[in-house]
């Protein structure tokens, strides 16, 4: 286990259809990571939040949105969803800040597994 | 950003059999991750080994960063060891590398 935990675990929804991923990152971890996963493909990096702040932006559409809590919970919102949106989405979480003076490891939930039909 | 290559892209072994997977990162790093993807999707960590050698069981990870390569070693190889094993580097973000796929048979 982790430590990092992220519901909800599957999903299956219909195009159009709009469903928001939850993750609580490790105990003490400030910044978590979002990264969406296509069948047989690797890693995308979507979005970095630190203590509450987007720090980083990868390649995230603009049909998706994120946000860090004051909990230090997050949460990624999928909108207008389409069959490609398919995928295995990763939350991950490290101690600090990537590009600081060390980041501590970096630990993966077990993803949550959303088809769109 | 840092480019992460992996090799080989695809590995198939006999059980019993000892392996050597790459990792080459295009520039300095403050971390780096080697991580397993099991056939469940699960990513697991191996090692946290920004330099130096670490060992945990039959698994065994180098990493040179003045020439940035890390080295993983499996060796008597077991068909759990089968899935997709990524790399991973810290510069202003985590870069991944594309992953080595590995395949035991019995």
């Amino acid at each position: 286990d982790s430590g990092v935990t992220q519901t909800p675990k599957h999903l299956i929804t219909a195009t159009g259809q709009r469903v928001t991923l939850r993750c609580s990152p490790r105990s003490g971890d400030l910044s978590v990571y979002w990264y969406q996963q296509s069948l047989d493909q690797g890693l995308q990096f979507l979005i970095q939040y630190y203590n509450g702040e987007e720090r980083a932006k990868g390649n995230i559409l603009e049909r998706f949105s994120a946000q860090q809590f004051p909990d230090l919970h997050s949460e990624l919102n999928l909108s207008s969803l389409e069959l490609g949106d398919s995928a295995l989405y990763f939350c991950a979480s490290s101690a600090r800040l990537a590009g600081g003076g060390g980041t501590g490891e970096l630990f993966f939930g077990e993803g949550s597994r959303l088809t769109v039909l | 950003g840092i480019q992460v290559e992996q090799s080989p892209p695809d590995l198939i072994l006999q059980e019993g059999a000892n392996s050597t997977l790459r990792c080459n990162f295009s520039d300095s790093v403050n971390n780096l991750q080697w991580f397993h993807q099991n056939p469940w999707g699960q990513l697991i960590n191996l090692f946290y080994i920004p330099s130096g050698t670490k060992q945990n069981g039959r698994l065994s990870a180098t990493t040179v960063a003045t020439e940035r390569y890390s080295l993983l070693y499996i060796s008597s190889s077991q068909t759990t060891d089968s899935g997709v094993y990524f790399c991973a580097v810290a510069g202003n973000q985590f870069y991944f590398g594309t992953g080595t796929s590995l395949t035991v048979i019995p």
